[in-house]
């Protein structure tokens, strides 16, 4: 069964360094999403992609925050500058049509800023 | 803008027992509505979906939830759990009608503890 893949699982940083997490979205799929979960806390959505540009972005997104689909396959966030608070759990997300609604989800990427 | 409230944090049942979770949401139509199932250290895994019809649906490892207009509720059930069950549980809303897909707005989750 096709799955969304997340690469790395576990990634700590440096505060103000730059990290980039990576998505392989479900290959059919069209729209594309980055979420996050602070330790304890609820999945909040950060931003929503869909031919090749940003749909809708939360007031988390701000403009540390970037994404980007270089090829055909990947789904890239960006932090420029991570701090302290970027410190969670981000998950990539992929549907196949608008208004459909179910999302798929990958397994996530723990960020760790110290 | 939508909401979804789950008013119990933690619920702890005894194998074999019944179980009801309780979602309630806010949105100005009838919306998508999902539950999703975290195991620790894990993503989130799909348990069933609410889009039309049938206001009772069935979804995966015996869960079922049924949605109530009239109470703005999508509460979710399993009439005998499993140690196995124990996990988080995350109720979401998804927006209709949009063109562009839209975002999941979740509730703060409800941990669920299995006593043996």
């Amino acid at each position: 069964e096709p799955e969304v893949t997340q690469t790395p699982s576990h990634q700590v940083t440096q505060m103000g360094q730059e990290v980039i997490l990576r998505c392989v979205p479900i290959s059919n799929h069209l729209y594309f999403y980055w979420y996050r979960q602070i330790l304890g806390q609820k999945v909040e959505f950060l931003v929503s992609f869909y031919n090749n540009e940003i749909s809708e972005k939360s007031e988390i997104f701000d403009d540390q925050f970037s994404v980007e689909r270089p090829d055909g396959s990947n789904f890239t966030l960006k932090i420029r500058s991570t701090k302290l608070e970027d410190s969670a759990m981000y998950f990539c997300a992929s549907t196949q049509l608008a208004g459909n609604g179910e999302q798929f989800f990958g397994p996530g990427t723990r960020l760790t800023v110290l | 803008a939508q909401s979804v409230t789950q008013p119990d944090i933690h619920i702890t049942v005894s194998e074999g027992a019944s179980l009801e979770l309780r979602c309630n949401y806010s949105y100005g139509a009838t919306p998508y509505l999902f539950w999703y199932v975290q195991s620790p250290g894990q993503g989130l895994q799909l348990l069933l979906k609410y889009f039309s019809g049938d206001t009772l649906v069935q979804g995966i490892k015996g869960f079922e939830a049924e949605f109530k207009r009239s109470q703005s509720s999508f509460n979710l059930r399993k009439p005998s759990v499993h140690w196995s069950d124990a996990a988080e549980y995350f109720c979401a809303v998804g927006a209709r009608g949009r063109s562009s897909g839209d975002k999941l707005t979740f509730g703060t989750g409800t941990r669920l503890a299995v006593r043996p």
